[in-house]
């Protein structure tokens, strides 16, 4: 079965740009989660999206920005880069069975961002 | 106060030893805790759930105090393949929906 899929692989990008990052769950998920993983860091929430709705948003600027489309796939937006937006973008998937406990997030491979 | 802090390490054991690594965490409304492994330039992935009454998996043994706020995770007989970055991760809610992850523990299993 296909896990978590993420595009693209690797991204270039200087300041000022603008970036789209592309996340499609495991097939039967209906929820999208957003992470950003700095170098030496762990991962840090930046969103989450259920049934196309944000169900939550991380301590992150209003540069960044996500949608989920009907098929629960999910783009995470991002302007104006900065030095800072560096990092690892990691998309995760669950099943979102709302409010069930120790519920699991399946991450995809990520997409590496590198703003010059 | 990060909201949850682990040694960075690394921890360099040789292969057959027993390891302990510890994390505690800030907020007290915390209801979900995992511990996840982290594979140099690949992304997370679960490695045990951790109940209040402790769980096991194999060689792996995951135990919670929520009066001290505190998760432990334990590597008995290490291998050479568990070199990998663990992560702590706890979620302030009955579910999963935002996971808030410690920096990591690197651990490197040397022959």
């Amino acid at each position: 079965d296909a896990g978590v899929t993420q595009s693209p692989t690797h991204l270039i990008k200087t300041r000022g740009q603008h970036v789209t990052l592309r996340c499609s769950p495991i097939s039967g998920h209906k929820s999208v989660s957003w992470y950003q993983q700095v170098l030496g860091q762990g991962p840090q929430f930046i969103f989450q999206y259920y049934e196309k709705e944000e169900r939550g948003r991380g301590n992150f600027p209003d540069r960044f920005s996500a949608r989920q489309f009907p098929n629960y796939s999910s783009e995470l937006n991002v302007n104006a880069l900065l030095l800072g937006d560096s990092a690892l973008y990691l998309c995760a998937s669950s099943l979102f069975l709302g409010g069930k406990l120790g519920e699991t997030q399946y991450f995809g491979p990520g997409t590496r961002l590198l703003v010059l | 106060r990060k909201e949850v802090e682990q040694d960075p390490g690394p921890f360099n054991v040789p292969e057959g030893a027993t390891v302990a690594f510890n994390c505690t965490y800030s907020n007290s409304a915390s209801q979900s805790f995992f511990w996840y492994r982290q594979d140099c330039r690949k992304e997370p992935k679960l490695l045990m759930s951790v109940y209040s009454s402790g769980n096991e998996d194999g060689r792996f043994t995951a135990q919670l105090n929520r009066a001290s706020q505190y998760i432990s995770l334990l590597i008995r007989d290490s291998k050479l393949s568990d070199s990998a970055t663990y992560l702590c991760v706890v979620s302030p809610t009955g579910t999963a929906s935002k996971l808030t992850f410690g920096t990591g523990t690197r651990l490197q299993v040397t022959l």
